[in-house]
């Protein structure tokens, strides 16, 4: 079965440091995504970068980046330069089946927490 | 708007009323997907719509729970005769047909946050 497991139910972090957020993955599958999704306060999940099974170069997005170890099955996201905005819970997430349509399966998050 | 709109914010209802949670979402987007954020459960999959059919209902807890989308467009969830366990946050998400297959983000919309009394 397919499964998410983030490790670290809070991460605290000074501003303008660095952070790297666990996530470790299962899936028997060769074809697969992974996600990285946060979610403020206000509820909403927001996109922030994604891992193809098959990418050669770890995935960037801005500050954020994800160091992607396929043979450790593991996609950790890093931030970079930690803000107090950054202060929110944030989701690991994988595809569930090789089709574009096919739902995401999360691990059950992590709690980081930006202090000045 | 721009993105996934869901209403309303926020519902409290009584045990063993029906209650009715809408989505919005983003225009274009063809893939439609229901999600329940509870604290004990964490993210779960509940449906998945392509157009208007549900090609994936394997998230549906019981038979209480049903969903439909018409136009392609709006989706409503219905939960019939409500339960304390149906608290939750629920979220929609919704994505593009032109995405790459592997890939194929999905935006979500800010939730309904279900209260059953």
């Amino acid at each position: 079965a397919q499964k998410i497991t983030q490790t670290q139910p809070g991460m605290f972090v000074q501003e303008k440091e660095a952070v790297t957020l666990d996530c470790t993955y299962d899936t028997s599958d060769p074809s697969y995504g992974l996600f990285w999704y946060k979610q403020p306060s206000s509820g909403e999940m927001i996109f922030l970068i994604y891992q193809g099974s098959y990418d050669q170069q770890n995935a960037t997005e801005g500050r954020y980046s994800l160091n992607f170890q396929k043979a450790r099955k593991s996609a950790n996201l890093v931030i970079s330069a930690s803000q107090l905005g950054d202060s929110a819970m944030y989701f690991c997430a994988m595809r569930r089946g090789r089709q574009a349509g096919t739902a995401l399966i999360f691990g059950k998050g992590t709690t980081l927490s930006v202090s000045s | 708007g721009a993105g996934v709109s869901q209403s309303p914010s926020n519902k409290v209802t009584e045990k063993g009323k029906d209650v009715e949670l809408r989505c919005d979402p983003i225009s274009g987007h063809t893939a439609l997907y229901w999600y329940r954020q509870s604290l004990g459960q964490g993210l779960e999959f509940l449906i998945y719509f392509q157009g208007n059919s549900a090609p994936d209902k394997s998230g549906l807890p019981s038979d209480r729970f049903s969903a439909e989308r018409t136009g392609g467009s709006v989706s409503t969830l219905t939960i019939q005769r409500t339960q304390q366990e149906d608290s939750a946050v629920y979220l929609c998400a919704s994505s593009s047909p032109t995405q790459v297959e592997a890939k194929n983000i999905q935006y979500f919309g800010a939730g309904t946050r279900l209260s059953v009394l």
